[in-house]
């Protein structure tokens, strides 16, 4: 059981460019999440899925596009790569009860935007 | 601003004591609270949650104290190790939300041997 595999772990781009974080999970689980994380400085949520074909902005979504065409995988794009997009980027997938909502991250993707 | 936020960006600490570590929210609609450790290069992990119904909730070293008249929630770890040193998340959830969890901006524990 893999958990949430993120890849790239590590990624340099040029200002302008396009790319596309692979999250991908192996729990089943319906709700999966992108978040930055800048240094000194929590988690900002990007975009969210509550399932497959369904997904939402979050906090700063500027910049960034999803899509969730399975359960299993919830791709982030850059669109067109800014050094403000400069950051660590952590997917996550939740397993949501009556009573608790778990939240399981990938490993991260450190992202240099030149 | 943010609606959760810690007292104290940096907490350091000799191995054996008990650490505290603060977290203030500011929703009252808020029920559900986790906290997440994050160490060095990895992904913030679940530690303990705890729902509103709650004051009190207790796991392998580690306590969580929920103070619902105050919007304060603490996370206790006791006998503190080395490998306990991380950057430690609280996270809130509101009822009626969209089940993704606002994070506050962390608290660094540093543990001394």
């Amino acid at each position: 059981n893999a958990g949430v595999t993120q890849t790239p772990k590590f990624q340099v781009l040029k200002t302008g460019q396009s790319m596309t974080l692979q999250c991908a999970q192996d729990m089943n689980h319906e709700y999966m999440s992108w978040y930055r994380q800048d240094p000194g400085m929590g988690l900002r949520l990007i975009h969210y899925s509550v399932g497959a074909g369904i997904t939402d902005q979050g906090e700063v979504p500027n910049g960034y596009n999803v899509s969730r065409s399975t359960t299993e995988d919830f791709p982030l794009r850059l669109l067109s790569a800014a050094p403000s997009q400069t950051s660590v980027y952590f997917c996550a997938s939740s397993y949501i009860t009556g009573t608790t909502n778990i939240q399981y991250f990938g490993a991260g993707t450190r992202l240099s935007v030149l | 601003g943010e609606s959760v936020g810690l007292h104290l960006p940096t907490l350091s600490v000799q191995e054996g004591d008990n650490s505290i570590i603060n977290c203030a929210y500011s929703n009252s609609a808020s029920d559900y609270f986790i906290w997440y450790k994050q160490e060095s290069g990895k992904g913030p992990q679940f530690i303990i949650d705890i729902r509103s119904n709650m004051d009190k909730r207790q796991g392998q070293r580690v306590t969580v104290l929920l103070n619902k008249t105050v919007k304060h929630l603490s996370l206790q770890i006791a006998a503190t190790q080395p490998g306990d040193s991380a950057v430690y998340f609280c996270a809130e959830n509101m009822a009626g939300g969209s089940y993704i969890p606002t994070f506050g901006r962390g608290t660094s524990l540093i543990v001394h041997p």
